[in-house]
């Protein structure tokens, strides 16, 4: 079946701008994440998604940050008013539940770069 | 709190060789999985190996095998017959809660 699929790419966008990007999760699993992967801190969670329960939203770092799955499906992740600390290749997971027992699935990324 | 550490963050051998990655961890939590990711220059992620911290005997998936000592809270990886295609970034992560975290990864090159 289908993977975990994350729209654009690639984005190229001008400081201060707004930015959001797509993640598709796999059909029928209830739980999603967002990850960053940047040069100078490696791999780190942004937010987390379970069904309909409040997200996990612990790892935003800062309040130009927000994220908002829609009717358990899709997310989108915007970054308003960019910085270029900002640039990182943005990765999405889903998994069946969010019970840690379950594998979580990655998306391929979305390269975002802040000129 | 959750944290993984990778020390080496470069390693190179020669093709049909052995290589082992090291990764250390620290947990609070009671049950949790440990795993090992492989990222090619594509991107994506892809998972090579877990371990559930309550098993002791260690996980293996065809050439991939680990090394999982719970007390010392070490999870080494050791890649077997080593081919070009497993050149790669290799991160150890741990999930005890439902976030991953993630060590700073080791670059793998496979040299012909």
């Amino acid at each position: 079946g289908a993977g975990v699929s994350q729209s654009p790419s690639n984005k190229v966008t001008e400081k201060g701008k707004d930015v959001e990007l797509r993640c598709d999760p796999i059909s029928g699993h209830t739980a999603l994440y967002w990850y960053r992967q940047s040069l100078g801190q490696g791999l780190e969670f942004l937010i987390y998604f379970q069904g309909n329960s409040a997200p996990d939203k612990s790892g935003l770092p800062s309040d130009r940050f927000s994220a908002e799955r829609t009717g358990g499906s899709v997310s989108t992740l915007t970054i308003q008013r960019t910085q270029q600390e900002d640039s990182a290749v943005y990765l999405c997971a889903s998994s069946e539940t969010g019970d840690y027992t379950y594998e979580q699935y990655f998306g391929p990324g979305t390269r975002l770069t802040v000129t | 709190a959750q944290t993984v550490t990778q020390s080496q963050p470069e390693m190179s051998v020669q093709e049909a060789e052995t290589v082992t990655l090291s990764c250390t961890y620290d947990t609070s939590e009671n049950n949790y999985y440990l795993f090992w990711y492989k990222q090619p220059p594509s991107r994506q992620m892809i998972l090579v190996i877990r371990q559930e911290a309550y098993k002791q005997q260690n996980a293996t998936e065809n050439r991939f095998s680990v090394n999982f000592q719970k007390a010392a809270k070490s999870f080494s990886l050791k890649i077997s017959d080593s081919q070009l295609g497993d050149t790669a970034m290799y991160f150890c992560a741990v999930q005890g809660a439902q976030k991953l975290v993630f060590g700073q990864g080791t670059r793998l090159t496979i040299n012909p």
